[in-house]
């Protein structure tokens, strides 16, 4: 079955302490991207990667990084979380990073930062 | 970057027709338009897109206005499933604004 997935789907850390939310696709898509979703804030873009060893920065970069060292894998880095980055995240991902294909999400990561 | 622009909340009766307006008056002719939804506690998910002709599939249609600034996702017969945040974006990185919610009454 042609799938994002993230892991975890729910985390509960301290301030500062790093970690790293997993994502995997298994569908030998060139691109993916990062969003986190707040309250009235929409989905708004944190990275994303138009192809192996190639990513970008999205709207909301800071406090984040990301690595894409092979193509199938994601992962988003959280050096020294702090409160403000308690919030929902998706990965997405598609074919190519190009306007006529369509994007595959996760289900979510609820990360709460306390 | 979203650069489209949507009311923030429509209403609609089940199993009636539904049109979900969306601006983007700054597009470029490359530019394909796209519809995302997210139901409750999900991810978003694909429901259509299209770059000048009119699109349908079994989710929906998709209207493109013939200067392209606004597009209209149309739902045939809404049911209760269909309620959900509606995303309209420009495709190229990907960007979202905050969507328009719509509410399917029974």
């Amino acid at each position: 079955e042609a799938q994002v997935t993230q892991n975890p789907r729910y985390l509960i850390t301290v301030t500062g302490k790093k970690l790293t939310v997993t994502c995997s696709q298994n569908m030998n898509h060139e691109y993916m991207s990062w969003y986190r979703q707040d309250p009235g804030l929409g989905l708004r873009q944190i990275y994303y990667s138009m192809n192996v060893e190639v990513t970008d920065k999205g709207d909301v970069p800071e406090g984040y990084k990301v690595s894409r060292k092979e193509k199938r894998n994601f992962p988003l880095i959280l050096e020294s979380p702090s409160p403000n980055q308690t919030s929902l995240y998706f990965c997405a991902s598609s074919l190519r990073g190009t306007a006529n294909t369509e994007a595959f999400f996760g289900q979510g990561t609820r990360l709460t930062v306390v | 970057d979203a650069k489209t622009t949507q009311p923030n909340s429509m209403e609609s009766n089940e199993e009636e027709p539904v049109h979900l307006p969306c601006n983007h008056s700054t597009i470029s002719g490359t530019d394909y338009i796209h519809w995302y939804r997210q139901l409750p506690s999900q991810g978003p998910e694909y429901v259509i897109h299209g770059l000048t002709s009119n699109v349908n599939n079994r989710m929906a249609s998709l209207a493109i206005a013939e200067d392209r600034k606004s597009s209209t996702l149309i739902l045939h017969r809404a049911t209760l499933r269909d309620a959900a945040v509606y995303y309209c974006t420009r495709r190229g990185k990907l960007v979202f604004g905050k969507g328009m919610k719509l509410t399917v009454n029974p």
